[in-house]
């Protein structure tokens, strides 16, 4: 089983500022990995899938980089919608895995 | 726009079977590249992947689970459904279905709004 980890497990921004979460794989999942965002009550919303295609709708301020173990999301300038948990999932093997999750948080 | 909806008991008994079923509108469950998933997220938790049902009936089940679950769709009413046998405690969650949905990669999108299933006598 592929482990994701996910870094930091909160991060504490202020509106404007930018945010950068990661993600590593235990091994390569190549370029086969997505990120979700989810706010409270919510299912969780794709953002990024093969590392660095943004899903529908997703605006540019939100970007993903990163291939093999080592993977990036970027968000350039924080809007109060931002505030969420991120997750990491990669698809290259099964069981699918995810991350714990990136808390981003009112700073 | 393709959308998702879970439905089923809400409580079930330690050692019975969970059963749910996914409702999908705004498409066809027979589209081709459209898999069928499972995830579930126990309260404050993270996510954890149950499994997909793929094309010609293949299946992929997480194997921390693959000897008590079942997934299967029934392509007449649109709808996927999900059985976890012997569940106890440890399976009270929130339980969602999503498309996983294939080109040169694979990604859930969509989701369903999840449903809380909580295991108790």
């Amino acid at each position: 089983e592929i482990v994701m980890t996910q870094s930091p497990a909160t991060l504490s921004v202020s509106p404007g500022e930018r945010a950068t979460l990661s993600c590593r794989a235990s091994q390569s999942v190549s370029s086969n990995l997505a990120w979700y965002q989810q706010k409270p009550g919510q299912g969780p919303r794709l953002l990024i899938y093969g590392a660095s295609t943004r899903a529908t709708g997703i605006p540019a301020r939100i970007s993903g980089s990163g291939s093999g173990t080592e993977f990036t999301l970027t968000i350039s300038s924080l809007q109060s919608e931002d505030f969420a948990v991120y997750y990491c999932q990669q698809s290259n093997n099964w069981p699918r895995t995810f991350g714990q999750g990136t808390k981003v948080e009112i700073k | 726009q393709l959308q998702l909806q879970e439905s089923g008991p809400g409580l079930v008994k330690p050692s019975e079977t969970l059963s749910l079923t996914c409702t999908v509108s705004g498409g066809s469950i027979s589209s081709s590249s459209n898999y069928w998933g499972w995830i579930r997220q126990p309260p404050g938790k993270g996510l954890e992947w149950i499994g997909t049902m793929y094309d010609n009936g293949r299946r992929h089940y997480n194997p921390s689970l693959k000897s008590r679950v079942s997934i299967s769709v029934d392509t007449s009413k649109n709808q996927f459904s999900l059985k976890l046998s012997s569940v106890t405690a440890a399976d009270t969650a929130i339980y969602y279905c999503a498309r996983e949905r294939a080109d040169g990669t694979f990604w859930f999108d969509p989701w369903g709004q999840g449903t809380l299933v909580t295991v108790s006598s």
